[in-house]
C-alpha cells in the first residue's frame, strides 16, 4: 500500500506564475489535510478536505490560494500569482474513517516551492 | 492555536532512554493526544495516540496522567536515528461525522548523543 503521494517533491516559479502541488492520499483514505511549512518553522494548518467538499479552509489565506479534491484524482493546493513569501514546504495529510472513527493521518514528503 | 506546551529542546544518550512531556491543561474529554515527529525536513511521521490509557506500541510509549493535563512520549532505547523534532497534538475534533484537524505546536527538538 503506497504511502501519500506529493508531486513534484520540488517546484520553482517566477513571481506571478500558478504552482499546483497535487497530492494522492493513501488508498482508501477520504480526508486530505494540507500543511505549509515556511523555513525554520512548524506547520501550519490551512485546509481540510473530503471528497467534493472543504470542510475547513480556516487556514488558508483568503486571496491566491485555492485546494480541491476531486470525486476521482489527486487533491490539488492551486496557488496563483505566486510571490516569494509564498516559498515554502507545502505537505499533504490523509486519513480515513474506520469503524465510524477518523484514523491517524500520515504525510507525504512534500512539496517544496521556491519563488524565483 | 496549538493547546500544547513542549519543551524547546531535549538531548539524551544513544541507548538510553528518551522522555519528552507535553502539557496539555486544556484538553476536552474527547480530545486526544497525538505524537508526531519530523526528521530533518522529511513529512512528519505519526508515532502513536491515546485518550485516556497509556499506549505502547513499536515505537514508543505513551503515558497520560489520570487528570489528562499532561503526557509524555518515551523512546525506550533512543538511537541517533531518533534525533527529529516531536510534536505534541491534541485532535481537535468537529462535525458529527470524526472529523478532525491537527494543530501542531512548535514541538520540541531532540538530540541523541553517541
Amino acid at each position: 500500500n503506497a504511502g501519500v503521494m506529493q508531486n513534484p517533491r520540488h517546484l520553482v516559479r517566477r513571481r506571478g506564475q500558478e504552482a499546483r502541488l497535487r497530492c494522492s492520499p493513501m488508498k482508501g483514505h477520504s480526508h486530505v489535510y494540507w500543511y505549509r511549512q515556511l523555513p525554520e518553522e512548524g506547520l501550519k494548518f490551512m485546509v481540510y478536505l473530503q471528497k467534493e467538499n472543504i470542510i475547513d479552509e480556516s487556514g488558508m489565506p483568503k486571496e491566491r490560494f485555492s485546494a480541491e479534491f476531486p470525486k476521482e484524482g489527486p487533491s490539488i493546493l492551486r496557488i496563483q500569482q505566486v510571490v516569494r513569501g509564498d516559498s515554502a514546504a507545502y505537505f499533504c495529510a490523509s486519513s480515513q474513517t474506520l469503524g465510524g472513527a477518523n484514523t491517524e493521518a500520515f504525510f507525504g514528503q512534500g512539496t517544496r516551492l521556491t519563488v524565483v | 492555536d496549538a493547546k500544547t506546551t513542549q519543551p524547546p529542546s531535549m538531548d539524551c544518550a544513544e541507548g538510553r532512554a528518551a522522555n519528552l512531556p507535553c502539557n496539555h491543561s486544556t484538553i476536552s474529554g474527547n480530545e486526544y493526544v497525538y505524537w508526531y515527529r519530523q526528521i530533518h525536513s522529511q513529512g512528519p511521521q505519526y508515532i502513536i495516540h491515546g485518550l485516556k490509557n497509556n499506549e505502547t506500541n513499536e515505537m514508543a510509549s505513551l503515558i497520560i496522567t489520570e487528570d489528562r493535563k499532561s503526557s509524555t512520549l518515551i523512546l525506550p532505547h533512543a538511537t541517533l536515528r531518533d534525533t527529529a523534532v516531536y510534536y505534541c497534538i491534541v485532535r481537535v475534533p468537529f462535525g458529527a461525522d470524526s472529523s478532525y484537524k491537527l494543530i501542531f505546536g512548535s514541538g520540541t527538538r531532540l538530540l541523541v548523543r553517541p
